[in-house]
């Protein structure tokens, strides 16, 4: 599959369980993005890997964990998650130049977090 | 501080109207500034940036660092501009990756 992939699309959970969000992108870029998408927000940056080194956190609550294995994967740990937690969790991805890069974002298509 | 102002929630205009999709911000520096569209049960997608001066599918926008605005247009819209409009900002923060920040976005709708 080409482009940037998310799995799941939907994931319903407790506010005691743990679950991971998996973002792939296939496009040779060298930096990865966490969006969250709520009704009531404008879309709100929460991680930054740029050569699978984290560079923004954004304030971030501790039960949400970033992990970039490599410069094609992302995912993101959900521990103890509240209901204010629920929305669409966008990932993106970009190529940026040794310049510093303000880059076209490539998204995938989201996972929709329903926390019970 | 940082941010982009979509003052209209929602707009709603006829087939063949002219469209004005409004943005202002408000940054420091230099930056660079884009318009992202979601259509329907698609991926938020890069419609088009400043720094490219193209029109895309009809669309253009002119950065107005005076008015600090970066304003959407179409002379004659169609039904299948009907999306949600976002426009967004990106400035020299780090030496690598970008840092992006959106508007709230405003939902276009055009009437048949």
């Amino acid at each position: 599959e080409t482009g940037v992939t998310q799995t799941p699309r939907h994931l319903v959970m407790g506010m005691t369980n743990k679950k991971s969000l998996k973002c792939e992108q296939h496009l040779g870029h060298n930096a990865m993005y966490w969006y969250k998408q709520s009704a009531k927000k404008p879309l709100e940056l929460m991680f930054v890997y740029s050569l699978e080194e984290r560079v923004e956190n954004n304030s971030v609550p501790s039960r949400f964990s970033p992990e970039c294995p490599n410069s094609s994967h992302l995912f993101l740990h959900l521990h103890t998650l509240q209901p204010e937690d629920s929305a669409l969790y966008l990932c993106a991805s970009s190529q940026t130049g040794t310049s510093g890069g303000w880059d076209t974002q490539y998204f995938g298509p989201g996972t929709r977090l329903t926390v019970l | 501080a940082q941010r982009v102002t979509q003052p209209e929630k929602l707009l709603s205009v006829f087939k063949g109207a002219p469209v004005e999709l409004k943005c202002n911000y408000s940054y420091s520096g230099s930056p660079e500034l884009f318009w992202y569209v979601q259509y329907s049960r698609q991926r938020l997608q890069l419609l088009l940036r400043h720094i490219s001066r193209e029109s895309i599918k009809g669309f253009t926008a002119d950065l107005n660092k005076g008015e600090t605005s970066f304003h959407l247009k179409k002379p004659f819209a169609q039904e299948e501009d009907s999306a949600m409009y976002y426009c967004a900002l990106s400035g020299r923060q780090y030496s690598s990756a970008s840092k992006i920040i959106f508007g709230s976005g405003t939902r276009l709708s055009i009437r048949p």
